[in-house]
């Protein structure tokens, strides 16, 4: 059982397109990180969430946490062909160090 | 700075032979550990250490054995492989301090076939 699940799992968009990430769970995440994947690498930070209804942005990038902290949204304004990868959510549910990992949405920009 | 190091990058082995993947971090982390990465599955806590000398189970711990003897190094050791265990590893070592904003670094992975 995914307690993390990710949608949609691929999204193929054009140069210059807009796009949102879903990461939806039924439970409470103390706090919730996103990650970019590249080809024959290991992910890598993004951004970090921590408080209910927290927006933040890094630079075309706007991630959400839900008011419940139940989920998250990713939104990539204007995409480029350099976003392209495989973006993982991934939460703790208390405070301890353990991450749960939602599937990923892998990404595709075409120039 | 050498950050996560993982060796091998890739190993192929037969049914039942056993094997040790290597971890090792350079950023005096305390917490060190274990992912599987499967398609369409995201990455799975197999074993983490929150220190030197302790260590405890993730949410996929069997087949696989940790040990963590120092601060530095974090191997994980297949006994006895079976194709099941054909994945994709990754090591990540992160600082202690607030867990909620904890950042784990990611070694480059192991990629593992069991034929």
């Amino acid at each position: 059982t995914q307690l993390l699940k990710q949608s949609p799992q691929f999204l193929s968009i054009q140069e210059g397109e807009n796009l949102t990430v879903y990461c939806n769970s039924s439970s409470v995440f103390s706090s919730l990180q996103w990650y970019r994947q590249e080809p024959g690498e290991g992910p890598v930070l993004l951004v970090t969430v921590v408080t209910g209804g927290e927006v933040k942005k890094l630079k075309r990038l706007t991630f959400q946490f839900g008011d419940a902290r139940k989920d998250s949204s990713l939104h990539i304004t204007a995409a480029q062909p350099g976003d392209t990868g495989l973006y993982l959510c991934a939460g703790r549910m208390d405070s301890s160090y353990k991450l749960i990992f939602g599937s990923g949405t892998r990404l595709l920009v075409r120039p | 700075n050498a950050g996560v190091t993982q060796t091998p990058k890739f190993q192929v082995l037969k049914t039942g032979q056993s094997m040790t993947l290597q971890c090792a971090q350079d950023m005096n982390h305390e917490y060190m550990s274990w992912y599987r990465q499967d398609p369409g599955m995201g990455l799975r806590l197999i074993h983490y250490s929150v220190g030197a000398g302790i260590t405890d189970q993730g949410e996929v711990p069997n087949g696989y054995n940790v040990s963590r003897s120092t601060t530095e190094d974090f191997p994980l050791r297949l006994l006895s492989a079976a194709p099941s265990q054909t994945s994709v590893y990754f090591c990540a070592s992160s600082s202690a301090g607030i867990a909620a904003k904890n950042i784990q670094y990611f070694g480059a992975g192991t990629r593992l076939s069991v034929l």
